[in-house]
């Protein structure tokens, strides 16, 4: 059972633009949201979180959204930069069993 | 960065052999955990542990064992290969509502 999904397995955007990036989860015992960037052959890092209390959180070019109530996020990147390009994996934590579970990803390119 | 290390980097074995994956860590933080990438299903947990001697099952985790004798080392055993469990195998950590860290990544070639 999938609970956090990621539906888009990849999305190109022009430099410049604003990438979106979606999630769904089905556990509303999720209590914070986590995304991650991946590149090739290497670790995911982290990349910016919300807490379920909050609706939005900006973190310089990065701004990720909540909407609890339909049970979705997105990450907001503007304007995208060619650096960019990776695969952003969103993330879910419920406080009462520590476990962090991931999304499919999201392959974004950005276009020069 | 997180100090982190997984080892080895990278493994080719035989069907039916046992294998062992570790994950190093410096950082001192309570939860580790497990996961394997595999294309068309992202991260998808294994095990995971909140302390030494306490582990619990993640998502994927037949086939699979770990062990955490010490606070830094978090061991992933693979009893008998198959060819189902090429992946790339990623550690973390964590230390509770904090982000987690992730290794390197471990790629497992089981043939």
């Amino acid at each position: 059972d999938q609970q956090v999904k990621q539906n888009s397995p990849s999305l190109s955007v022009q430099e410049g633009r604003i990438s979106i990036l979606n999630c769904d989860y089905t556990n509303s015992m999720f209590d914070y949201f986590l995304w991650y960037k991946k590149y090739p052959a290497e670790g995911p890092t982290f990349l910016i979180s919300i807490s379920s209390i909050k609706d939005k959180n900006e973190d310089g070019r990065f701004t990720v959204f909540l909407n609890k109530s339909a049970k979705h996020l997105s990450l907001h990147i503007v304007p995208s930069q060619p650096g960019d390009s990776a695969v952003y994996f969103c993330a879910a934590i419920h406080f009462g069993n520590e476990k962090l579970t991931f999304g499919t990803g999201t392959r974004l390119t950005i276009i020069p | 960065d997180a100090g982190i290390t997984q080892s080895p980097r990278h493994k080719v074995t035989e069907t039916g052999t046992p294998v062992t994956l570790r994950c190093h860590q410096t950082e001192n933080h309570r939860y580790m955990y497990w996961y394997r990438q595999d294309p068309g299903h992202g991260l998808r947990l294994i095990h995971y542990s909140y302390g030494v001697k306490d582990t619990d099952k993640g998502e994927v985790s037949d086939g699979y064992s770990v062990s955490r004798s010490k606070t830094e080392d978090f061991l992933l055993t693979l009893e008998s290969a198959t060819s189902s469990q090429t992946s790339v195998y990623f550690c973390a950590i964590s230390e509770t509502d904090t982000e987690a860290f992730f290794g390197q990544g471990t790629r497992l070639t089981v043939v």
